[in-house]
């Protein structure tokens, strides 16, 4: 079985602060781990994965997270917050292989991030 | 990665009846997934849905209230049947374009707002 926690269901940041939304795991097996985004009325973003490989992934829009497996975390960050980032985003697991739930993602419960100017 | 369209949009419906969502991807994939998201809540996975195969459930959902098609390799069906208040949701498509061989990322469709009266 596996779980995902995300701490803080909302996180408020001015624009040009650094922005920290964190994720916390739960797997049987090695994980995927996933970060996506959502803007309003719109579907899901990919912004960046780890599979395997190295553990500082970065992604799109500046982006960047870090698996810890001692932490079983995966936080995302971004040294500097834009108006344009304001958005829901949501930490997702998957089994990688040889797991019994091989690509099913389970999903956290989503932080939404303000930005102030 | 692969382009996904969902019909309807947004809907409206009355208690009771039926809503058929269809899901469109721009090439072909094995592995179709269905999801739900409720009012401020996260996604929760519905069942995959393989083509050839018959759908397969997660815990609490079954196929009488979720029936799902799999006709081809590009499109995928989910219909809510029955609906009540309750069903008042986003619902959203997935698909892992590479399969099992090579699993990576899911890429998600727009979504379906369904309310339910």
């Amino acid at each position: 079985a596996q779980s995902v926690t995300q701490l803080g269901s909302h996180v408020s940041v001015s624009e040009g602060a650094l922005v920290l939304l964190r994720c916390n795991y739960s797997s049987s097996v090695p994980p995927y781990l996933f970060w996506y985004v959502q803007y309003p009325n719109q579907g899901l973003q990919l912004l960046l994965k780890y599979t395997t490989g190295a553990t500082l992934v970065k992604g799109i829009n500046g982006f960047e997270a870090e698996f810890k497996k001692s932490e079983t975390s995966f936080h995302l960050t971004k040294p500097s917050a834009h108006m344009s980032d304001a958005a829901e985003y949501f930490c997702a697991v998957s089994e990688g292989a040889g797991g019994t739930s091989y690509g099913k993602l389970t999903f956290g419960q989503g932080t939404i991030l303000t930005v102030h100017p | 990665s692969a382009v996904i369209s969902q019909k309807p949009s947004r809907d409206i419906c009355q208690r009771g009846t039926s809503l058929t969502i269809q899901c469109q991807v721009d090439s072909q994939v094995t592995m179709m997934f269905w999801y739900r998201q409720q009012p401020g809540q996260s996604l929760t996975l519905i069942a995959t849905a393989n083509q050839g195969s018959e759908a397969t459930y997660e815990s609490g959902f079954v196929i009488d209230k979720f029936p799902i098609s799999r006709p081809n390799l590009t499109f995928s069906t989910l219909t809510v049947s029955n609906m009540s208040p309750e069903d008042s949701s986003i619902y959203l498509c997935s698909v892992e374009p590479r399969g099992l061989a090579a699993y990576n990322e899911q890429f998600f469709g727009p979504g379906t707002r369904l309310t339910v009266l």
